[in-house]
Protein backbone atom coordinates (compact mmCIF):
# COMPACT_ATOMS: atom_id res chain seq x y z
CA UNK A 1 0.00 0.00 0.00
CA UNK A 2 2.27 2.42 -0.59
CA UNK A 3 3.74 3.54 2.79
CA UNK A 4 0.46 4.51 3.77
CA UNK A 5 -0.59 3.22 7.20
CA UNK A 6 -3.90 4.33 8.46
CA UNK A 7 -5.20 3.90 12.52
CA UNK A 8 -7.85 2.60 13.84
CA UNK A 9 -8.59 0.14 10.83
CA UNK A 10 -11.89 -0.04 12.86
CA UNK A 11 -13.78 1.91 15.45
CA UNK A 12 -17.07 1.88 17.02
CA UNK A 13 -18.43 5.16 18.52
CA UNK A 14 -21.29 6.61 20.21
CA UNK A 15 -23.06 10.02 18.70
CA UNK A 16 -21.67 13.05 20.11
CA UNK A 17 -17.91 11.82 20.97
CA UNK A 18 -15.23 13.10 19.18
CA UNK A 19 -12.91 10.87 16.78
CA UNK A 20 -9.68 11.66 15.22
CA UNK A 21 -8.39 8.80 12.49
CA UNK A 22 -4.78 9.00 11.34
CA UNK A 23 -3.06 8.53 8.26
CA UNK A 24 0.74 8.34 8.11
CA UNK A 25 2.89 8.23 5.04
CA UNK A 26 7.02 7.39 4.63
CA UNK A 27 7.35 8.59 1.12
CA UNK A 28 7.57 12.44 1.64
CA UNK A 29 4.48 12.97 -0.89
CA UNK A 30 3.40 16.59 -0.99
CA UNK A 31 -0.32 15.76 -1.16
CA UNK A 32 -2.52 14.07 1.29
CA UNK A 33 -6.49 13.43 1.24
CA UNK A 34 -8.90 11.98 3.38
CA UNK A 35 -11.79 10.34 1.02
CA UNK A 36 -15.35 9.00 2.55
CA UNK A 37 -16.94 6.08 0.74
CA UNK A 38 -20.63 5.11 1.07
CA UNK A 39 -22.80 3.05 -1.47
CA UNK A 40 -24.12 4.72 -3.79
CA UNK A 41 -21.70 7.59 -3.56
CA UNK A 42 -18.66 6.47 -4.84
CA UNK A 43 -15.86 8.48 -2.57
CA UNK A 44 -16.27 11.88 -2.00
CA UNK A 45 -13.58 14.05 -0.70
CA UNK A 46 -13.84 15.56 2.68
CA UNK A 47 -10.64 17.44 2.83
CA UNK A 48 -7.21 17.72 1.38
CA UNK A 49 -3.52 19.00 2.25
CA UNK A 50 -0.74 20.18 -0.20
CA UNK A 51 1.85 20.92 2.41
CA UNK A 52 1.95 20.95 6.20
CA UNK A 53 -0.06 23.61 7.40
CA UNK A 54 -1.80 23.71 4.16
CA UNK A 55 -5.39 22.33 3.84
CA UNK A 56 -8.31 23.03 2.12
CA UNK A 57 -11.85 21.80 2.34
CA UNK A 58 -13.32 18.66 -0.23
CA UNK A 59 -17.20 18.66 -1.39
CA UNK A 60 -18.21 17.14 1.85
CA UNK A 61 -16.16 18.86 3.94
CA UNK A 62 -18.89 19.78 7.02
CA UNK A 63 -18.49 18.06 10.75
CA UNK A 64 -14.52 17.38 9.73
CA UNK A 65 -11.72 19.28 10.25
CA UNK A 66 -8.45 18.57 9.56
CA UNK A 67 -4.73 19.22 10.69
CA UNK A 68 -1.25 18.82 9.17
CA UNK A 69 1.80 19.23 11.55
CA UNK A 70 3.84 16.92 10.00
CA UNK A 71 4.68 15.87 6.23
CA UNK A 72 4.18 12.35 7.06
CA UNK A 73 1.00 12.84 9.44
CA UNK A 74 -2.75 14.08 8.39
CA UNK A 75 -5.17 13.67 10.94
CA UNK A 76 -9.18 13.79 10.28
CA UNK A 77 -11.30 14.83 13.33
CA UNK A 78 -14.70 14.58 13.96
CA UNK A 79 -15.99 17.09 16.59
CA UNK A 80 -18.78 15.28 17.16
CA UNK A 81 -19.83 12.28 15.41
CA UNK A 82 -23.29 11.36 13.93
CA UNK A 83 -24.85 8.80 12.45
CA UNK A 84 -24.53 9.85 8.82
CA UNK A 85 -20.56 9.78 9.31
CA UNK A 86 -20.68 6.42 9.45
CA UNK A 87 -18.39 5.16 6.91
CA UNK A 88 -15.04 4.10 5.59
CA UNK A 89 -12.69 6.37 5.35
CA UNK A 90 -9.63 6.75 2.77
CA UNK A 91 -6.57 8.50 3.08
CA UNK A 92 -4.58 9.01 -0.25
CA UNK A 93 -1.47 10.21 -1.00
CA UNK A 94 0.12 11.93 -3.95
CA UNK A 95 3.40 14.20 -5.78
CA UNK A 96 1.30 15.83 -8.17
CA UNK A 97 4.15 17.26 -9.91
CA UNK A 98 6.85 15.95 -12.87
CA UNK A 99 3.96 14.33 -14.38
CA UNK A 100 3.45 12.09 -11.54
CA UNK A 101 -0.50 12.40 -11.01
CA UNK A 102 -1.94 9.65 -9.27
CA UNK A 103 -2.73 8.58 -5.82
CA UNK A 104 -1.62 5.52 -3.45
CA UNK A 105 -4.45 4.58 -1.14
CA UNK A 106 -4.41 4.07 2.38
CA UNK A 107 -6.19 0.51 3.53
CA UNK A 108 -8.99 2.50 4.93
CA UNK A 109 -11.23 3.34 7.84
CA UNK A 110 -14.34 1.37 8.74
CA UNK A 111 -16.20 4.05 11.09
CA UNK A 112 -19.45 3.28 12.60
CA UNK A 113 -21.38 5.70 14.59
CA UNK A 114 -24.14 4.15 17.22
CA UNK B 1 -19.48 16.35 -7.13
CA UNK B 2 -19.02 13.39 -9.25
CA UNK B 3 -17.92 14.03 -12.73
CA UNK B 4 -16.98 10.66 -14.08
CA UNK B 5 -19.69 8.27 -15.13
CA UNK B 6 -19.50 4.68 -15.80
CA UNK B 7 -20.95 2.58 -17.23
CA UNK B 8 -22.13 -0.33 -16.87
CA UNK B 9 -22.49 -0.33 -13.21
CA UNK B 10 -22.13 -3.43 -13.25
CA UNK B 11 -21.10 -6.53 -15.15
CA UNK B 12 -20.65 -9.90 -14.83
CA UNK B 13 -18.45 -12.15 -17.50
CA UNK B 14 -16.75 -15.64 -17.81
CA UNK B 15 -13.19 -16.45 -17.23
CA UNK B 16 -11.33 -15.45 -20.15
CA UNK B 17 -13.93 -13.31 -21.95
CA UNK B 18 -12.68 -9.21 -22.47
CA UNK B 19 -14.05 -7.09 -20.50
CA UNK B 20 -15.02 -3.33 -21.74
CA UNK B 21 -16.12 -0.28 -19.26
CA UNK B 22 -16.92 3.33 -19.98
CA UNK B 23 -16.19 6.43 -18.68
CA UNK B 24 -17.54 9.83 -19.02
CA UNK B 25 -16.77 13.46 -18.07
CA UNK B 26 -17.98 16.58 -18.09
CA UNK B 27 -15.63 19.23 -18.31
CA UNK B 28 -12.37 19.83 -19.92
CA UNK B 29 -9.49 17.76 -18.26
CA UNK B 30 -5.79 17.40 -17.55
CA UNK B 31 -5.67 13.48 -17.62
CA UNK B 32 -8.06 10.10 -16.53
CA UNK B 33 -7.21 7.70 -14.58
CA UNK B 34 -8.56 4.50 -13.76
CA UNK B 35 -8.28 2.66 -10.59
CA UNK B 36 -9.41 -0.62 -9.45
CA UNK B 37 -10.91 -1.48 -5.60
CA UNK B 38 -11.00 -5.11 -4.50
CA UNK B 39 -13.50 -5.44 -1.96
CA UNK B 40 -12.70 -4.29 1.78
CA UNK B 41 -9.59 -2.74 -0.04
CA UNK B 42 -8.33 0.58 -0.95
CA UNK B 43 -8.06 1.61 -4.57
CA UNK B 44 -4.76 0.66 -7.06
CA UNK B 45 -3.97 2.90 -9.20
CA UNK B 46 -3.96 1.12 -12.47
CA UNK B 47 -3.22 3.67 -15.66
CA UNK B 48 -3.39 7.26 -16.68
CA UNK B 49 -4.03 8.71 -19.98
CA UNK B 50 -3.40 12.36 -20.63
CA UNK B 51 -5.75 14.56 -22.46
CA UNK B 52 -3.43 14.68 -25.46
CA UNK B 53 -3.21 11.08 -25.73
CA UNK B 54 -5.86 9.16 -27.55
CA UNK B 55 -4.71 5.37 -26.33
CA UNK B 56 -2.45 3.48 -23.84
CA UNK B 57 -1.81 -0.14 -22.94
CA UNK B 58 -0.38 -1.39 -20.10
CA UNK B 59 -0.16 -5.69 -19.41
CA UNK B 60 -3.89 -7.18 -20.20
CA UNK B 61 -5.00 -3.30 -19.96
CA UNK B 62 -6.29 -0.95 -22.77
CA UNK B 63 -7.40 2.67 -22.13
CA UNK B 64 -8.62 5.15 -24.94
CA UNK B 65 -9.34 8.51 -24.23
CA UNK B 66 -12.04 10.73 -27.08
CA UNK B 67 -11.93 14.19 -25.00
CA UNK B 68 -14.13 15.64 -28.39
CA UNK B 69 -16.93 12.78 -26.77
CA UNK B 70 -15.11 13.29 -23.09
CA UNK B 71 -15.24 9.79 -22.73
CA UNK B 72 -12.98 7.21 -21.69
CA UNK B 73 -13.24 3.16 -22.28
CA UNK B 74 -11.33 0.44 -20.23
CA UNK B 75 -10.63 -2.62 -21.91
CA UNK B 76 -9.60 -6.04 -19.96
CA UNK B 77 -8.28 -8.55 -22.34
CA UNK B 78 -8.76 -12.26 -21.20
CA UNK B 79 -10.21 -11.49 -17.86
CA UNK B 80 -9.57 -13.99 -15.06
CA UNK B 81 -11.19 -14.31 -11.63
CA UNK B 82 -9.01 -12.18 -9.91
CA UNK B 83 -10.21 -9.19 -11.76
CA UNK B 84 -12.89 -9.37 -9.75
CA UNK B 85 -13.33 -6.16 -8.64
CA UNK B 86 -14.71 -2.41 -8.46
CA UNK B 87 -13.21 0.25 -11.20
CA UNK B 88 -13.38 3.89 -11.04
CA UNK B 89 -12.25 6.54 -13.55
CA UNK B 90 -10.78 10.04 -11.92
CA UNK B 91 -10.42 13.17 -13.60
CA UNK B 92 -8.02 15.83 -13.26
CA UNK B 93 -9.58 19.04 -14.12
CA UNK B 94 -8.05 21.42 -16.68
CA UNK B 95 -6.22 23.64 -14.13
CA UNK B 96 -6.50 21.99 -11.22
CA UNK B 97 -4.32 18.98 -10.48
CA UNK B 98 -5.11 19.15 -6.91
CA UNK B 99 -8.40 17.01 -7.04
CA UNK B 100 -9.51 14.21 -8.68
CA UNK B 101 -12.76 14.18 -9.77
CA UNK B 102 -14.45 10.63 -9.30
CA UNK B 103 -17.01 8.38 -10.82
CA UNK B 104 -19.28 6.26 -9.18
CA UNK B 105 -17.67 3.21 -10.06
CA UNK B 106 -18.24 -0.13 -12.45
CA UNK B 107 -18.46 -3.76 -10.49
CA UNK B 108 -17.02 -6.51 -12.12
CA UNK B 109 -17.53 -10.39 -11.60
CA UNK B 110 -15.15 -12.51 -13.69
CA UNK B 111 -16.80 -16.41 -12.78
CA UNK B 112 -14.44 -18.67 -13.27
Amino acid sequence: DAGITQSPRHKVTETGTPVTLRCHQTENHRYMYWYRQDPGHGLRLIHYSYGVKDTDKGEVSDGYSVSRSKTEDFLLTLESATSSQTSVYFCAISESTSGRYEQYFGPGTRLTVT
Amino acid sequence: SQQGEEDPQALSIQEGENATMNCSYKTSINNLQWYRQNSGRGLVHLILIRSNEREKHSGRLRVTLDTSKKSSSLLITASRAADTASYFCATHNAGNNRKLIWGLGTSLAVNP
